[in-house]
C-alpha cells in the first residue's frame, strides 16, 4: 500500500520558535512533494513544493527533501500564532490510477502559543 | 495566479436527492481536474481524476454510478452526488493542474455537503 505518513500531532511551539514538520512516503517513484496549510473548514493552500534533494527556502519556510530516506520536512522559523493550522504533506506519484494526482498524508496539527 | 472557483460552498439536501458541484478554472485551461473528499479531522482522499473529453477515472472503492463526474470543457468539471445519503455528508474539494505553467496544483474553496 502506497502511503504518505505524518505525525498527527498536535505539535505545540511557542511564538518565535522553529516548528519542524515531518513526512515520509513509501513510493520511491514519487517525484514531487508539496506542503499545504489548511485551516479548519477551509481548502488547502500551498506553502511550497520541492522536487530536488536538499533544501528550498521561501521566507520563513524551508522544505527539505531526502529521496534516499524517502523523507520530506517543513521548517517554519519565527512561528506565529497565525501559523496554527493543519499542515498537509502531499506527494505526486505515478502510482495513482490515472493522471498524477496529489496523495495526501493525514496532516499534522500545529499550535503556536503567544 | 491560478484560480479555481468551486460552487456551491455549502449545500444541505434531503436524503435521496442529487447535488451537483461545479469546479471552474478561471484563468487557465485544465485538461485534468481532481476530486477529493475530506471527512472531519481526516485528510483529503482522492476520489477521481477528471479528464476533459473523456471518462473520469475513479479510485478504488468510489462508486462511479453514485459520484458522476463530467469534464465537458477545459475550464469546467462537475461532480454530481446522486441519491445522496447522510454518510455522503463531507467536504468535497476539487483541484486542477496548471500544466501550461509547470506543475502547479490549485484547489477550489471546497463544498460542504450535508445530507439530512
Amino acid at each position: 500500500q502506497k502511503e504518505v505518513e505524518q505525525n498527527s500531532g498536535p505539535l505545540s511551539v511557542p511564538e518565535g520558535a522553529i516548528a519542524s514538520l515531518n513526512c515520509t512516503y513509501s513510493d520511491r517513484g514519487s517525484q514531487s512533494f508539496f506542503w499545504y496549510r489548511q485551516y479548519s473548514g477551509k481548502s488547502p493552500e500551498l506553502i511550497m513544493f520541492i522536487y530536488s534533494n536538499g533544501d528550498k527556502e521561501d521566507g520563513r519556510f524551508t522544505a527539505q527533501l531526502n529521496k534516499a530516506s524517502q523523507y520530506v520536512s517543513l521548517l517554519i522559523r519565527d512561528s506565529q500564532p497565525s501559523d496554527s493550522a493543519t499542515y498537509l504533506c502531499a506527494v505526486a506519484s505515478p502510482w495513482a490510477q490515472a493522471g498524477t494526482a496529489l496523495i495526501f498524508g493525514k496532516g499534522t496539527t500545529l499550535s503556536v502559543s503567544s | 495566479g491560478a484560480v479555481v472557483s468551486q460552487h456551491p460552498s455549502r449545500v444541505i439536501c434531503k436524503s435521496g436527492t442529487s447535488v451537483k458541484i461545479e469546479c471552474r478554472s478561471l484563468d487557465f485551461q485544465a485538461t485534468t481536474m481532481f476530486w477529493y473528499r475530506q471527512f472531519p479531522k481526516k485528510s483529503l482522499m482522492l476520489m477521481a481524476t477528471s479528464n476533459e473529453g473523456s471518462k473520469a477515472t475513479y479510485e478504488q472503492g468510489v462508486e462511479k454510478d453514485k459520484f458522476l463526474i463530467n469534464h465537458a470543457s477545459l475550464t469546467l468539471s462537475t461532480l454530481t452526488v446522486t441519491s445522496a445519503h447522510p454518510e455522503d455528508s463531507s467536504f468535497y474539494i476539487c483541484s486542477a493542474r496548471q500544466t501550461d505553467r509547470g506543475y502547479g496544483y490549485t484547489f477550489g474553496s471546497g463544498t460542504r455537503l450535508t445530507v439530512v
